[in-house]
Parts: structure tokens; sequence; C-alpha cells
């Protein structure tokens, strides 16, 4: 069963940093793709950052690039998120997803995680 | 980037009837070297990361109802939900995978009615 867990989230406050987590398991993480989208209370989704399935190439939102940085550790079956400068519009929860083509990444998000609410306020 | 604009936003339909959901994309997202249309659906219920439903515009995802169609193509898509039931209430969003940055519609509240 493919389980994707974040974690991370928490308060912090304009211009801090943060960084999230998401554990994979019931799938062989090296050749999957993966991705970050987000989703501020109330609101709809945002595709936030995609890594390929070696880390090889990085792809990020025009609203995130520059602040954050996704990378993944196959030792540790694990996708990371790091964010800079951290704005009150980043407020959301932010979902783990798996690329549901092996290899080549498609886009399409066939494994959500449950997500991890990060808050930025002062 | 690719704008998704779904109709209506909210919708309200009695058990048992079919609903119907639009999305529109700003550009085509068929492929013509292989005739496929990159379009999804997803289903997120209250509290709940969003379901794969629908993928290639009308290809279900495993273990989905067949109660759940999709149709269209080019800039122009359906999601169709025939005998609704108490268990399909949720915001339904469309998703273009024909280029990154992948982009959704803003989404239909469906409640019954």
């Amino acid at each position: 069963e493919v389980q994707l867990v974040e974690s991370g989230g928490v308060v912090v406050q304009p211009g801090g940093s943060l960084r999230l987590s998401c554990a994979a398991s019931g799938f062989t993480f090296d050749d999957y793709a993966m991705h970050w989208v987000r989703q501020a209370p109330g609101k709809g989704l945002e595709w936030v950052s995609l890594i390929t399935l070696d880390g090889g190439s990085t792809y990020y939102a025009d609203s995130v690039r520059g602040r954050f940085t996704i990378s993944r550790d196959s030792s540790k079956n694990s996708l990371y998120l790091q964010m800079n400068s951290l704005r009150v519009e980043d407020t959301a929860l932010y979902y783990c997803t798996k690329d549901r083509d092996s290899g080549v990444y498609s886009d399409l998000l066939d494994y959500w995680g449950q997500g991890t609410l990060v808050t930025v306020s002062s | 980037d690719i704008v998704m604009t779904q109709s209506p936003d909210s919708l309200a339909v009695s058990l048992g009837e079919r609903a119907t959901i639009n999305c529109k994309s700003s550009q085509s997202v068929l492929y013509s070297s292989n005739n496929k249309n990159y379009l999804a659906w997803y289903q997120q219920k209250p509290g709940q990361p969003p379901k794969l439903l629908i993928y290639w515009a009308s290809t279900r995802e495993s273990g989905v109802p067949d109660r759940f169609s999709g149709s269209g193509s080019g800039t122009d898509f359906t999601l169709t939900i025939t005998s609704l039931q108490a268990e399909d209430v949720a915001v339904y969003y469309c998703q273009q995978y024909y280029r990154t940055p992948a982009t959704f519609g803003q989404g239909t509240k469906l409640e019954i009615k």
C-alpha cells in the first residue's frame, strides 16, 4: 500500500524558514518523480514543485521560485521542501504527491499524503 | 501557464440524479502525436486529500465507480456523475498535465439538493 506521510508544518513568522519532509513507502521510490502541492485554507489546489526520479531536475511555481528548494533522499525514501523567506501567502496545507508514471514525469498525481499545515503569521 | 476554468462553482443535485461539471483550458491539452488529452479530474472530500478519479480525460482510475465518466477534447471537458450518491459530496477539480506547471481549476463544490 502506497503511503506518503508529511511532517514539519508549524507556525513561523514572515521571513522565516522551514523544512517539510515526506516519508514514502509501498512503492519503489527511485522510480517516480515526486511533487509538492499546496492548498490555502478554504481555497483550491496549487502545484508548488517537482523533482525528477533521480533528483537531477527540479521545477517550481513562479510564486515560490528562488525561495523554496525541493530535494529527495533515496536512502531514506524521503522527499523534502526547504522553504525560506516565508510570506503570509505561503500559509497552506502542503501535500506530498506521487507522479503516476514511472520514469519520465507526467505531472499526473495518483497518491497524496494527508498534508502538513504551514502557517506564516506574526 | 495554462489556465483552467471550471463551471459552475457550486452545484446542488438530488440523490439519484445526474451531476455535470465543466472544465475549460486556455489552450488545447490534446497532444497530436498520441491523440491524448492531458486532462485529469480529482475528488476532494471534506478533510481529505484529493483523489485521482479520471485521467486522459476519460479513463477511470482503478476502483472508481462507473457512475463517474469524463468526456471532451481539446479545450472543453466534462465530468459526469450519473445517479448521484450521498458519498459523492465533495469538491471536484480538473487539472491539465499537458505542460509543467500542472494547473488546476478553481474547483466545483457538489452538494445534495
